[in-house]
């Protein structure tokens, strides 16, 4: 079956512009989650969303970002006013209710700010 | 907070040797423990996943061990090709109510034909 899929996968921006970038999760899994991977880096816990709840957001870094997935599917996360510090790779996460445990992840968003 | 740390950050060696990578981490109390691929400029493929009662895991000429109360897992590459070379994360999921990941900053290996 189909794996969990991001778009863009590049993504280049301006300081000080808004920027969306899309998770579509496994078909079937309740639990969504966003990583941010800087160069040379492990990736880092932003968000997690069970169902169409944020259930623990104590990863985002400041209020520039916030992310929703208002249908318990598809996930949107958004940065307001970009900063070049903002820029790496945004990774999403699938995993299902009998397996919470094991996640699955998507080739990820490659954002620049220039 | 959990930290994980992996050693050696980048190994080269010949094809067809066997080699260990090594992750370890600071609270053992874990539910699991993943470890993942990750090819340059792209996502991370799950390579095998550790439950917390168990000792090891094995995919073909991976295997995976953990022991919880040391706080130590390794990954062992027998036989190892080109096609292995890549960055190597492990990650924990612990047991403190956070349902995240927390990683270290990965092995870069690089396997030479």
């Amino acid at each position: 079956g189909a794996g969990v899929s991001q778009t863009p996968s590049n993504k280049v921006t301006e300081k000080g512009k808004y920027v969306e970038l899309r998770c579509d999760p496994i078909s079937g899994h309740t639990a969504l989650y966003w990583y941010r991977q800087s160069l040379g880096q492990g990736p880092e816990f932003l968000i997690y969303f069970q169902g169409t709840g944020a259930a623990d957001d104590s990863g985002l870094p400041n209020d520039r970002f916030f992310a929703v997935r208002p249908e318990g599917s598809v996930s949107t996360l958004k940065i307001q006013r970009t900063e070049r510090g903002d820029s790496a790779v945004y990774l999403c996460a699938s995993s299902a209710e009998d397996r919470w445990g094991e996640q699955f992840f998507g080739p990820g968003t490659r954002l620049t700010v220039l | 907070k959990q930290e994980v740390t992996q050693i050696p950050a980048a190994l080269s060696v010949p094809e067809g040797e066997n080699l260990v990578l090594n992750c370890s981490f600071t609270d053992s109390a874990i539910y699991n423990l993943q470890w993942f691929r990750q090819d340059p400029g792209k996502g991370l493929t799950s390579l095998l996943l550790i439950q917390s009662s168990q000792r090891e895991q094995t995919s073909g000429r991976l295997n995976a061990s953990l022991d919880k109360s040391s706080g130590r897992s390794t990954l062992y590459i027998a036989a190892s090709q080109p096609g292995d070379s890549a960055t190597y994360l492990c990650a924990v999921l612990t047991q403190t109510g956070a349902n995240n990941l927390f990683f270290g900053t990965g092995t870069r290996l690089t396997v030479i034909p």
